[in-house]
């Protein structure tokens, strides 16, 4: 059974463009979360969806954004990047609740010069 | 809110001695509770999870850890370390709103021969 699947595994943008991560969770899994992991900030929680929906989302600014499709693949964008931005991106996918085993993919390494 | 305070973000022991991580946190309703590693470049992996019932919690790779209501703690312990528990470990916690993790800062566990 193959694993969250998060492409590209490194990426290097410059300021003021704009990215687009994508995971593809395991298969029958229809939660889709993100977080960021930062040397500073640790690992913050930026949204999950759960069959097309999104159900929570964190305390990020509006250039965040994400969506899920009808295949529970999930992207998540960032316009107008920041310095700040610079992070491992991790998307974790589980069945559906908060009390399952939640699968962590390898990141995406986003670096913003 | 929720919050996680992991105490010592670097601990360093023997090859064959105790591990003994910590973990405090606060949470305004029953917190399901999570502890889980990452090896270098690499997701995070689950080692174990406080849902509710039994305080004492084993999971893999002989780790375990005890909710203590009184203590707000869920510390993670392991009797014997070896060369390959080397690596983060991250305490967290969930209301059950969905997949919303808050972490804790992270312990970086080195094992010395």
């Amino acid at each position: 059974k193959a694993g969250v699947t998060q492409t590209p595994r490194y990426l290097i943008k410059t300021r003021g463009q704009q990215v687009t991560l994508s995971c593809s969770p395991i298969s029958g899994h229809r939660s889709v979360s993100w977080y960021q992991q930062t040397p500073g900030q640790g690992l913050q929680f930026l949204f999950e969806y759960f069959s097309e929906t999104q159900r929570n989302k964190g305390n990020f600014p509006g250039r965040f954004s994400g969506r899920q499709f009808s295949n529970s693949r999930s992207e998540m964008n960032v316009s107008t990047l920041e310095l700040g931005d610079s992070a491992l991106y991790l998307c974790a996918s589980s069945f559906s609740g908060a009390d399952e085993k939640l699968f962590f993919g390898s990141g995406t390494q986003l670096s913003v010069l | 809110a929720q919050s996680v305070t992991q105490l010592g973000s670097h601990v360093s022991v023997s090859e064959g001695a105790l591990v003994l991580l910590r973990c405090n946190y606060s949470s305004s309703v029953p917190p399901y509770l999570f502890w889980y590693v990452q090896y270098p470049n690499q997701g995070l992996q689950l080692l174990l999870k406080y849902t509710t019932g039994a305080t004492l919690v084993k999971g893999i790779n002989g780790f375990e850890a005890e909710f203590k209501k009184s203590e707000t703690s869920f510390h993670l312990t392991k009797p014997s370390a070896h060369m390959s528990d080397a690596a983060e470990y991250f305490c967290a916690v969930s209301d059950n709103a969905g997949n919303m993790l808050t972490f804790g800062g992270g312990t970086r566990l080195m094992v010395k021969p």
